[in-house]
């Protein structure tokens, strides 16, 4: 089973900074893929195949990687960004989710 | 619109048993494979069992196999999750989602909630 391993835990931006949440597989996987929680909500597609934006995710949102390392990036952090951001990948026979990266608002 | 309505959790006994439901519309329920995720109070997300649109694959994670079944009903657009042997440790807010050819969860249910305590 491929386990992957987000960082930080928790982190606190101010509005307008750039942020980056990093994901880090055991072994090499194909793609990655984020979705974004808040509180009493249940998860959305935030980021898909690594780089692709589900549908209304807002522009200042990217994604990149390959192989054993990924990474979530907000340019001009937003108030409305302040969430769980949680990493995920398939290899065969499991589904495996990082721990979540919780985003504040500073 | 795609709908996934979550129903039949509860709190129940350790070692007791539960099925949930997941009822689905505004798809065509029967091509897509189908997943249960859970995440306990204050954690993170877990997942817990797929099964391909035809019911052909299923697949467990290692904390629930043996102990879990999931099934579904194409006719009535309906995905099973039956429980047993429960655990304290299977407290959590289960959610329905399905899955795409490219292994993301696009959409979920609202959740419902497992709660095993005696």
């Amino acid at each position: 089973e491929i386990v992957l391993t987000q960082s930080p835990t928790t982190m606190t931006a101010s509005p307008g900074e750039k942020v980056t949440i990093t994901c880090r597989a055991s072994s090499s996987v194909s793609y990655m893929h984020w979705y974004q929680q808040k509180p009493g909500a249940s998860p959305k597609p935030w980021i898909y195949e690594t780089s692709k934006l589900a549908s209304g995710v807002p522009d200042r949102f990217s994604g990149s990687g390959s192989g054993t390392s990924y990474s979530l990036t907000i340019n001009n952090m937003e108030a409305e960004d302040a969430a769980t951001y949680y990493c995920q990948q398939w290899n065969y026979p499991s589904y495996t989710f990082g721990a979540g990266t919780k985003l504040e608002l500073k | 619109e795609v709908q996934l309505v979550e129903s039949g959790g509860g709190l129940v006994q350790p070692g007791r048993s539960l099925k949930l439901s997941c009822l689905a519309s505004g798809f065509t329920f029967s091509n897509y494979g189908m997943n249960w995720i859970r995440q306990a109070p204050g954690k993170g997300l877990e997942w817990v069992a797929s099964i391909s649109s035809s019911s052909s694959y299923i697949y467990y994670a290692d904390t629930v196999k043996g102990r879990f079944t999931i099934s579904r009903d194409n006719a009535k657009n309906t995905l099973y999750l039956q429980m047993t042997s429960l655990r304290s440790e299977d407290t959590a807010l289960y959610y329905c989602a399905r899955h795409t050819i490219g292994a993301l969860f696009d959409y979920w249910g609202q959740g419902v909630m497992v709660t095993v305590s005696s």
